[in-house]
């Protein structure tokens, strides 16, 4: 198994692009979820789904946007990048239930929006 | 709102035990979690306890949870070089929606 897969592992935008972070998990996860990291804080939830075409809002949503259509890929989407989105960005997925539901982590996506 | 807090830094002697302190506000929470994070590297999960147990002992790492003083802390045995890293506490119930702390340098000197 892969496990959770991020691409790309860098980017830089200018203020006003937009892209799409890719997330793919080969675990059969039904719960998927993303972070983004920045200095001196934890991870923040941005977006998280519990299953194929269900999505929710975090604690961070707003500028980014989500869509699950399928078990596998959890997409991000930032319409229209702004600076304060800078940030390193993970990718989670888990079950969703169970003993201890471990989340695994993706390798991370750096962001830069100048 | 939910709020985990952590000691920004810490610095051991090789051999010696490591303890990092982690305290949360979200009483509901089921499970709560350490992870470790390497230079560049996503996050790992080290271990975790259900929130109805007082400890937990794997191999090199104790985890103590008080939940009157909603207090939880990691103490690794014997630290090695290869344990320097970002050491995030993090609460959830049933593991999702986790909370994260900001995270504790643990540097260790040899």
């Amino acid at each position: 198994n892969a496990g959770v897969t991020q691409t790309p592992k860098f980017q830089v935008l200018k203020t006003g692009q937009s892209m799409t972070l890719q997330c793919a998990q080969d675990m059969n996860h039904e719960y998927m979820s993303w972070y983004r990291q920045d200095p001196g804080m934890g991870l923040r939830l941005i977006h998280y789904s519990v299953g194929a075409g269900i999505t929710d809002q975090g604690e961070v949503p707003n500028g980014y946007n989500v869509s699950r259509s399928t078990t596998e890929d959890f997409p991000l989407r930032l319409l229209s990048a702004a600076p304060s989105q800078t940030s390193v960005y993970f990718c989670a997925s888990s079950w969703g239930t169970g003993t201890n539901n471990e989340q695994f982590f993706g390798p991370g996506t750096r962001l830069t929006v100048l | 709102g939910e709020d985990v807090e952590q000691s920004l830094f810490l610095s051991v002697r090789e051999g010696d035990s490591s303890v990092i302190n982690c305290t949360y506000t979200d009483s509901s929470s089921t499970y709560l979690y350490w992870y470790k994070q390497e230079p560049g590297a996503g996050l790992q999960l080290l271990t975790y306890i259900f929130s109805n147990m007082d400890m937990k002992q794997d191999q090199r790492l104790t985890v103590l949870l008080n939940k009157k003083d909603k207090h939880l802390s990691l103490r690794i045995a014997d630290t090695q070089t290869g344990d320097s890293a970002i050491y995030f506490c993090a609460e959830g119930e049933y593991g999702n929606k986790l909370v994260f702390g900001a995270g504790t340098i643990l540097r260790v000197k040899s």
